[in-house]
Order: C-alpha cells, then sequence, then structure tokens
C-alpha cells in the first residue's frame, strides 16, 4: 500500500518566489495534517482538515501561507512570498477515521530552503 | 516555556543497556499522551500510546504521571536499531487530531 506522498522532496528557491507543496494522503483516510519541522522549534502543527474542511489553522504562521484541499486525495501548501526563515521540513501526514487514535501517518517531507 | 519539553540528549548507551526518557507538559489539561519515533531524515511514527496504568509492548514501556505532569519511556536490552530520536507527543483535549509534539530526545546505541 502507498503511503502519504509528498512533492516535491527538496525545493530550493529565492527569497520571494512563490513555493507550492504537495501532498496526497492514504486511500481511505479522512483527516489530513501539515507540519512544520525545524530544529530549533521541532515539529509545528500548521493547519489540518477533516473530510476536506480546513478544522484548524491557528498554526499557520502568517498570511503568506496558505492551505486547500480540493478534494479527498490532494492537498497543497503554498506560501508566497517566501523568506528565508520558512526554510524547513514540512511534512503532510492522514489520520484513518477508524485507526488508533493519535496515530498519524506522515509522508516523507519536502526540505525546504529558502535562499 | 515550551508546553512539551523533553531532554535534547544525546543519550549514548551500549547494546543491551537500559534507558530511560523523561518528557513533562505544562497543560495539565492534556488528555492523551504518546511517543513517537524519528529516524535521522525520516519521518515520524507512532512507538506507542502512553496510558494512565501504563503500558508495555515489547522491550519498550511508557508510563504517566498526571500528578507530576510527566511521561516516560524505558527501552530495555537496547538494539542498535533502536537509534533514532523520540518524541514525546500530547494532545490538549481529547481530540486527539491536535498533537503537540516535544523537540524529541535523541538516542544512539553503540555496538
Amino acid at each position: 500500500d502507498a503511503g502519504v506522498i509528498q512533492s516535491p522532496r527538496h525545493e530550493v528557491t529565492e527569497m520571494g518566489q512563490e513555493v507550492t507543496l504537495r501532498c496526497k494522503p492514504i486511500s481511505g483516510h479522512n483527516s489530513l495534517f501539515w507540519y512544520r519541522q525545524t530544529m530549533m522549534r521541532g515539529l509545528e502543527l500548521l493547519i489540518y482538515f477533516n473530510n476536506n474542511v480546513p478544522i484548524d489553522d491557528s498554526g499557520m504562521p502568517e498570511d503568506r501561507f496558505s492551505a486547500k484541499m480540493p478534494n479527498a486525495s490532494f492537498s497543497t501548501l503554498k506560501i508566497q512570498p517566501s523568506e528565508p526563515r520558512d526554510s524547513a521540513v514540512y511534512f503532510c501526514a492522514s489520520r484513518s477515521p477508524t485507526g488508533i487514535q493519535g496515530e498519524q501517518f506522515f509522508g516523507p517531507g519536502t526540505r525546504l530552503t529558502v535562499l | 516555556r515550551k508546553e512539551v519539553e523533553q531532554d535534547p540528549g544525546p543519550f549514548n548507551v551500549p547494546e543491551g543497556a537500559t534507558v530511560a526518557f523523561n518528557c513533562t507538559y505544562s497543560n495539565s489539561a492534556s488528555q492523551s499522551f504518546f511517543w513517537y519515533r524519528q529516524d535521522c531524515r525520516k519521518e515520524p511514527k507512532l512507538l506507542m500510546s502512553v496510558y494512565s496504568s501504563g503500558n508495555e509492548d515489547g522491550r519498550f514501556t511508557a508510563q504517566l504521571n498526571r500528578a507530576s505532569q510527566y511521561i516516560s519511556l524505558l527501552i530495555r536490552d537496547s538494539k542498535l536499531s533502536d537509534s533514532a530520536t523520540y518524541l514525546c507527543v500530547v494532545a490538549r483535549s481529547y481530540n486527539t487530531d491536535k498533537l503537540i509534539f516535544g523537540t524529541g530526545t535523541r538516542l544512539q546505541v553503540f555496538p
């Protein structure tokens, strides 16, 4: 079975450019999460969706960040304009409606570097 | 102060050793607790849930002390493959969708 799929795996861009990260959750999972991980701050929840609807976006750092989930099998996280402090690993995760409480399945992450 | 605090380590232990990690959380309303494992440059994966009565899964034992607001993970008979970062995770409420991750404790098991 395919796990959570993220693309690209690595992204290097220049400050001011738009960055779009993509995620395909595991089929049948109805919750999708976007996280950011840095050495200093660890893993932080940015936003999550239930049944394609955004439930909590209080972790989104600022208006430069936006996320969408147009259907059950696809989500995007967009940063516009990007800044060097956005450099981090961005993980997408999904959860099954019938799975173990607290178990989220993470994708391999997108390593973003903003120069 | 971070909501979930862990000693970053690294803990360097020989194979076969027993090692314990602690984690403290600041929100007394937290209801659910977990340990995740993250290998170097990989994604986190659920290791085990932490129940009030404590729970064991093979060589791994997790315990919760609500009065002192700390969670522990004990690993017995360490293997080289246990080398990883262990993330302490707390859910603020019964909504376990909103997980708060600690920054992790790194374990290195050497031969």
